[in-house]
This record gives C-alpha cells, structure tokens and sequence, in this order.
C-alpha cells in the first residue's frame, strides 16, 4: 500500500473551495522532499497539476494552489468547476524503502456537487 | 508538442512475455530521463522503473525487479519495457512519463497509456 494517505473522496458545489490532504512521514514529505500533485480526468492519463509543493505549470489555472507543512501537504481548488471532476494524486519520494522509490498517494475522487 | 504514445499492450497468459514501447516527439529524447508508471483498474498509480538519458542509471520498484526491463534507444526517440514472467497483478494500464529532475523528481508529459491483461 502507499506510504502517501489521501482522503478517498472529497466533494462540494460549483464555486465552493475544497482541500486535498496528502499525509505522509518522516521518510519521505517530512524528510524534506518536495509533494507534487496530478489530476486525472475520467478515462485519461494523469496531467501534471502542481510541482514543486506549490508551483503550477503554464496553463493551469491559478484556482488550484498547493502547499505543504511538516509530514503533510494539501492541494486547494477555490471556485470548483464541474471540469474539477477528476480523481487527484500526491506524489513524492520515500528513502524507508529499498531502492529508488517515488511514490504515490493514494488517490482522491474529487465530485462536483 | 511533446507527444508519448505507448503500444505493445494486450493478452498475455500468466508466466509470458510482453514488450511494451514509448515513442517520443516534440523534445530533445536523449536529454530527459523516462518512467515507467502503471495503474490496476480501479486502482492508483505505482511508480514501475526509470531509466537515465544516457542508460546509465536504472531502478525497479520491487514488485517488478528482476522480472522487468527498461531500456531506451535515443537514436529512434523510444522507450520499452520488456516484462517477463507477467503474474495476474502486473494487469493494469502502463504509461510512459517524461521525467524533470527535482527533489524529488517529476512527471511532465504523460503518454495515454497501453493496456496490459494478464489471464488464463
């Protein structure tokens, strides 16, 4: 399983803001490494949402933020569109684990009410 | 427009062989490490294997070692993963990812992914 916990599901209507945590440890968030975040549209392949705990690449919309604090980081979407709809992953990188290991959170299914 | 486009998924019984292939275009192949990245139906995504530009670096997760390969030739912009020995939970979607170096390392461009079935 991951050592990255997200919240299975988060939801709420159009223009509201909702936050996904990503919960993670000494090893891996809390050692330092940086969190970055991908959104996943139904049937497609992930796209790069937020790198760098906070940073957006060109073309994403300023709605979505990142941040991260100690074991943990969250990503907030402010003013949800239905186009939010998507499943959202965390990830970031763990040394408790032999060998090179990125990881993944665990996934959060974001519904627009 | 950076483009990654897997093929090679299919059927494939317990116990056989697959090779899986990544084309590049739109960037500079030879200057950018690839992933491997997968994903079981229904499920999340699991980091598979990285290859450096230059081959010189290699890493497997450990559901994988020893059973996968990565390699790349930069002279055709491709990327492959020969899988051996393919078990029931190696089914999932497999995606390539173009890799930017941080701490830790990202994934920029994804491809659309190849589906890979392991069954009787």
């Amino acid at each position: 399983q991951s050592v990255l916990t997200q919240p299975p599901s988060v939801s709420g209507a159009p223009g509201q803001r909702v936050t996904i945590s990503c919960t993670g440890s000494s090893s891996n968030i809390g050692a330092g490494y940086d969190v970055h975040w991908y959104q996943q549209l139904p049937g497609t392949a992930p796209k790069l949402l937020i790198y760098g705990n906070s940073n957006r690449p060109s073309g994403v919309p300023d709605r979505f933020s990142g941040s991260k604090s100690g074991t943990s980081a969250s990503l907030a979407i402010t003013g949800l569109q239905a186009e939010d709809e998507a499943d959202y992953y965390c990830q970031s990188y763990d040394s408790s684990l032999s060998g090179h290991n990125y990881v993944f959170g665990t996934g959060t299914k974001v519904t627009v009410l | 427009e950076v483009q990654l486009v897997e093929s090679g998924g299919g059927l494939v019984k317990p116990g056989g062989s697959l090779r899986l292939s990544c084309a590049a275009s739109g960037f500079t192949f030879s200057s950018y490490s690839m992933n491997w990245v997968r994903q079981a139906p229904g499920k999340g995504l699991e980091w598979v294997s990285s290859i450096s530009s230059s081959s010189s670096y290699i890493y497997y997760a450990d559901s994988v070692k020893g059973r996968f390969t990565i390699s790349r030739d930069n002279a055709k912009n491709s990327l492959y993963l020969q899988m051996n020995s393919l078990r029931a939970e190696d089914t999932a979607v497999y995606y390539c990812a173009r890799v930017i170096a941080a701490r830790p390392d990202y994934f920029d461009y994804w491809g659309q992914g190849t589906l890979v079935t392991v069954s009787s």
